[in-house]
């Protein structure tokens, strides 16, 4: 079976541009998470949806939108970007909301 | 606001000696769980600790809870150089579902010939 998926794998993008991300779950997950992670820090909970609702978000401001679409996969948004926004994004997937959650590798976006 | 303290940060070592990575938490949970992360990699389970006294062992590495304590470890016994990676323990907060964990910063492991 494949697991998470991401895609872009990397992209760079301008100060004040939008960016999209994509995630594909492990077929027969329902639950998606988005997680931020800065050069040298652990990753930082963004948004995590479940059956297309949105069941939690982290601390990030608005410019940060994500959504879950029938078939589970999920797209996250960053609008008007900063330089602060270059990070590696994750998404992991899990079948429900229990603690078996498995990691894509990732998109790494830099913005300049 | 939950916090997750790792330490240390960067840990040198050489193959063949033991030693134990401590990841301390600051609210009460009831879900711990340790990953690896290699260069430019994605994170990969490495256990899930789910209660009081829990213990689990996969090769070198075996991790514990103490969940009165808020304290987990991490102990790497006779490391071998693939064990070079870091090492990041989080944390579900008591009464959330899974999937929005805090993280500590890492433990960055080298083990040195």
């Amino acid at each position: 079976d494949a697991g998470v998926t991401q895609s872009p794998t990397h992209l760079i993008k301008t100060r004040g541009q939008h960016v999209t991300l994509r995630c594909s779950p492990i077929s027969g997950h329902k639950s998606v998470s988005w997680y931020q992670q800065v050069l040298g820090q652990g990753p930082q909970f963004i948004f995590q949806y479940y059956e297309k609702e949105e069941r939690g978000r982290g601390n990030f401001p608005d410019r940060f939108s994500a959504r879950q679409f029938p078939n589970y996969s999920s797209e996250l948004n960053v609008n008007a970007l900063l330089l602060g926004d270059s990070a590696l994004y994750l998404c992991a997937s899990s079948r429900t909301m229990d603690y078996g959650y498995t990691f894509g590798s990732g998109t790494r976006l830099t913005v300049v | 606001e939950l916090k997750v303290e790792q330490n240390p940060l960067f840990l040198s070592m050489q193959e063949g000696k033991n030693y134990t990575i401590y990841c301390n938490y600051s609210t009460t949970s009831d879900r711990l769980y340790w990953y690896r992360q290699d260069p430019g990699k994605s994170l990969e389970s490495l256990f899930v600790l789910l209660s009081n006294g829990a213990v689990k062992q996969e090769g070198r590495l075996m991790a514990s809870l103490d969940t009165k304590a808020r304290l987990s470890t991490l102990h790497i016994t006779a490391a071998v150089h693939d064990l070079s990676a870091t090492y990041f323990c989080a944390v579900d907060e008591v009464g959330t579902n899974a999937g929005k964990s805090t993280f500590g910063d890492g433990t960055t492991l080298t083990v040195k010939p």
